[in-house]
């Protein structure tokens, strides 16, 4: 089957950097994605790598590494309203690629 | 630009209840999913949908049905509500090719009693 593993929790302050970190257990895999989910709304899509490497969206980058299993959300110049909670997902071969397994997520609260 | 859309976004059921969640997506997706979320347990995945008449089992489809008869819609089932089916539901769709983009709908809140 398939596992992630992210912290529940992160804290940092306004202005800095963080990263939150993801490894998996898949048997294939496709690609791994990354989605922002503010208190009680739908999760919104950050970025997706199927490839190994960082792929930078503004403030934002994820890196993967498929041979470590293993891949990171960058957050730059951290702002009060990121402070939200950070889901990884797997796509994976079970299902032919169509599957997304979310990890359970960590919380970001940045402070003043 | 309506994306995904589900109905009721709230709904208090008693126990052995039954009642259908709606999705619609205005995007021509071919990939419809239904997860729900509970505190602490991130999303899981309870059933999904390869395209038009087609519906395949997710990590925790126990006391679901799902149909999709029309490539739009996607309808999760609920035959006989019981408590451990309170949670907040999310429909999700993706496009075509290699993506792991999902544009979600703004969930359903259910309280089964």
């Amino acid at each position: 089957g398939q596992s992630l593993e992210q912290p529940s929790e992160v804290t940092a302050v306004e202005g800095a950097i963080v990263q939150i970190n993801c490894t998996y257990q898949t048997s294939g895999f496709y690609g791994l994605s990354w989605y922002q989910q503010h208190d009680g709304g739908a999760p919104t899509f950050l970025s997706y790598n199927a490839l190994d490497g960082l792929e930078e969206t503004g403030r934002f980058s994820s890196f993967l590494s498929r041979s470590d299993s293993y891949g990171y959300l960058l957050l730059q110049e951290l702002q009060m309203k990121d402070s939200a909670s950070y889901f990884c997902a797997v796509r994976d071969a079970l299902g032919g690629g169509n599957k997304l397994t979310f990890g359970t997520g960590t919380q970001l609260k940045v402070e003043l | 630009n309506a994306g995904v859309t589900q109905t009721p976004k709230f709904r208090v059921l008693k126990t052995g209840q039954s009642m259908t969640l709606l999705c619609a997506q205005d995007m021509n997706h071919e990939y419809m999913y239904w997860y729900r979320q509970d505190p602490g347990m991130g999303l899981r995945l309870i059933h999904y949908s390869v395209g038009e008449g087609t519906t395949a089992k997710g990590e925790v489809p126990d006391g679901y049905n799902v149909s999709r008869l029309k490539k739009q819609n996607f309808l999760l089932g609920l035959e006989s509500a019981a408590p451990s089916q309170t949670s907040v539901y999310f429909c999700a769709s993706r496009g075509p090719g290699d993506t792991g983009e999902l544009f979600f709908g703004e969930g359903s809140r259910l309280t089964v009693l």
